[in-house]
């Protein structure tokens, strides 16, 4: 079990364009997280899965953003029509069911420009 | 609703003591305390669950006040490793949803 892994590291696109990240959760782990993170800030959630169903979103979310966790598996994230706020370390995490500690990946630094 | 951390930042030599606080107007199911060091993703620590024990991990270790609701994390003997950022995660319901504090930064110097 190698941990969470995320795809790409770092990013970097032209306001305007869209952009996937993918994470891979630990093995057996059910729950998968999303988080954005700025710099000296904690991470703010984005959305949840557990297995394969979006529990929750935050309302915070604007609707460029979308998630699927098709499988139950790995997990994508989506953001359309990049604006330069959109510009922050994207976090993804999982935890298994028999607990509510979660394991973070190591992020995809996205950069508007 | 953000829970408030304080201190906001504390600067320590090597062996002192030092704790934080995390603070919410809510009540809570658990508090989870993390580490993130600069450039990498925060590492779990501790959960600290409501009527729950106090939580230990080699030098460090949390406690949960419920009346209060406010968690308290205790970093003793500090080591030049325990640099970072210490983020508390408040759960409510135990709905699996963390709200993130601020973080308290911390330094500590040989």
């Amino acid at each position: 079990d190698t941990g969470v892994s995320q795809n790409p590291r770092h990013k970097i696109t032209k306001r305007g364009q869209n952009v996937t990240f993918r994470c891979d959760p630990i093995s057996e782990h059910n729950r998968l997280y999303w988080y954005r993170q700025t710099l000296g800030q904690g991470p703010e959630f984005l959305t949840y899965f557990q297995n394969e169903a979006q529990l929750e979103k935050s309302r915070l979310l604007s609707d460029r953003f979308s998630a699927e966790r098709p499988k139950g598996s790995f997990s994508t994230l989506e953001i359309q029509r990049t604006e330069q706020g959109d510009s922050a370390m994207y976090l993804c995490a999982s935890s298994s069911r028999h607990g509510h500690e979660q394991y973070f990946g190591p992020g995809t630094r996205l950069t508007v420009t | 609703q953000q829970p408030v951390q304080s201190p906001q930042a504390v600067i320590l030599r090597e062996g002192e003591d030092a704790v934080i606080n995390c603070s919410s107007s809510k009540a809570l199911y658990s508090v989870h305390w993390y580490r993130q060091k600069h450039g990498e993703a925060p590492v779990f620590l501790m959960i600290l669950l409501k009527g729950g024990e106090q939580m230990r991990h080699e030098k460090i270790s949390a406690s949960f006040n419920e009346k209060k609701q406010q968690s308290s994390l205790y970093l003793t003997a500090s080591q030049l490793s325990y640099s970072g950022t210490y983020f508390c995660g408040t759960e409510r319901d135990s709905n699996y949803q963390l709200i993130w504090g601020a973080g308290t930064k911390l330094i500590i110097k040989p």
